[in-house]
């Protein structure tokens, strides 16, 4: 089993709707939560970052983490072309690695 | 101030070669890490270097190695390729690494193996 498991997708939502981006992970320890937005052919970037359990909002963007159900969830609302991409979650704890989901390929459809 | 670089961006070889990637960290990070990105696997992290050690490892074989130079930059070796090795290799900076910091990214470099 996968320390962090993210639906692949695709997922294909057309303009304005509300996303809904989901992963699961398996060790309590995890402590740090974060959520990657990758564009073809260029790296990762960050888009939110949480620590420990709650909402954290970012404009369009709403990073939730439930530490209880070990749940991680990044909402788009009034989604965007430009919005059309992979995202990764990740987590985190002390001074070790980054564990990754595999990412979930995100269209947005005009 | 400048991102992470990486060179070259893409590379073909082919099986049993071995190939050389570079990654300059954003000026005044000590802290390097590698991954590969594969369509399968997604990103698996392959090691962390801080202060010209490293100081933390992934499960890949020891065909794949990696070094710091005292200016931060790294460089991640791959010895013997095999057609699976082909895939996006990332590199990330931080300005210690650890402790819920903020790793940057930069574009990748990508190989293919023939």
């Amino acid at each position: 089993q996968k320390e962090v498991e993210q639906d692949p997708g695709p997922l294909s939502v057309p303009e304005g709707a509300i996303v809904s981006l989901n992963c699961t992970y398996s060790n309590s320890a995890f402590q740090y939560f974060m959520w990657y937005r990758q564009y073809s052919r260029k790296g990762p970037e960050l888009l939110m970052y949480t620590y420990s359990s709650g909402n954290k909002e970012d404009g369009r963007f709403t990073a939730q983490v439930d530490k209880s159900s070990k749940y991680i969830s990044l909402f788009i609302r009034d989604s965007q072309p430009s919005d059309s991409a992979t995202y990764l979650c990740a987590t985190l704890f002390g001074n070790e690695k980054l564990t990754f989901g595999t990412g979930t390929r995100l269209t947005i459809i005009p | 101030k400048a991102g992470v670089t990486q060179t070259p961006r893409y590379l073909i070889k082919t099986r049993g070669q071995q190939v050389t990637l570079s990654c300059s960290p954003i000026s005044g990070h000590r802290s390097v890490s590698w991954y590969q990105q594969t369509p399968g696997q997604g990103l698996q992290f392959l090691f962390e270097y801080f202060s010209e050690t490293q100081r933390n490892k992934g499960n890949f074989p020891g065909r794949f190695s990696g070094r710091q130079f005292s200016n931060s930059r790294s460089e991640m070796n791959v010895s013997t390729l095999e057609l699976g090795d082909s895939a996006l290799y990332l590199c990330a900076s931080a300005p210690r690494g650890g402790n819920g910091e903020t790793q940057y990214f930069g574009p990748g470099t990508r190989l293919l193996v023939l």
